[in-house]
């Protein structure tokens, strides 16, 4: 049983294109956050929501839409694709704050 | 602003030596530390953690240490095997941010047989 799937795992588009990468948690917890790799293996948090409700947001371009349509899913849109966007995007979950998160397998993202 | 870790160093060590990890951190507001492994293609797993209110915390083959004094952690790796090859990367949060991870930038880790 996978803990948190993302979809897809690969993912390659031309700048201009808007996409949607999602994810989904069977752990039962209420947190969920979206993270960016960089090509430096640098993780940072972009986003993090809690029973549905946005409770973090980083300094992201507005481009990035996140939502959450029950606490088990959290999917991130990006509008606008740019070069720059081209990275590893995790999600991850836990049990609120107190507790360790646990990460999908990611989704590379290409803009090309 | 916060900080953790450096820049991405490498580790190589012998088939069952012991390893250490070390990590730095700048946020004093942090209470919370944790260490995640990262495998070639695959999402960064959950090693061990440790809380602000202990130095030390012992798991399957691997120990942290916390020094709140100077802002360092570190992760032992008993014996040392192929398996544990990969990116290592240290965590911290603090106590008001919602759950919100601070990595540092990780250390490749490279065990030869």
């Amino acid at each position: 049983d996978t803990a948190v799937s993302q979809t897809p795992k690969y993912l390659v588009t031309q700048m201009g294109n808007d996409k949607s990468i999602k994810c989904e948690q069977n752990l039962g917890h209420d947190t969920m956050y979206w993270y960016k790799q960089d090509s430096k293996k640098f993780l940072k948090i972009m986003f993090s929501y809690n029973n549905k409700e946005l409770i973090i947001n980083e300094t992201v371009p507005n481009r990035f839409s996140p939502k959450s349509p029950d606490k088990a899913h959290l999917n991130l849109h990006i509008n606008s694709l740019e070069l720059g966007d081209s990275a590893v995007y995790f999600c991850a979950s836990s049990l609120w704050r107190d507790s360790e998160a646990f990460f999908g397998q990611g989704t590379r993202l290409t803009v090309v | 602003g916060e900080s953790v870790g450096l820049h991405l160093p490498t580790l190589s060590v012998q088939e069952g030596d012991n390893s250490i990890i070390n990590c730095a951190y700048s946020n004093s507001a942090s209470d919370y530390f944790i260490w995640y492994k990262q495998e070639s293609g695959k999402g960064p797993q959950f090693i061990i953690d440790i809380r602000s209110n202990m130095d030390k915390r012992q798991g399957q083959r691997v120990t942290v240490l916390l020094n709140k004094t100077v802002k360092h952690l570190s992760l032992q790796i008993a014996a040392t095997q192929p398996g544990d090859s990969a990116v290592y990367f240290c965590a911290e949060r603090e106590r008001t941010s919602y759950g919100k991870l601070t990595f540092g930038q990780g250390t490749i880790l490279t065990v030869h047989p």
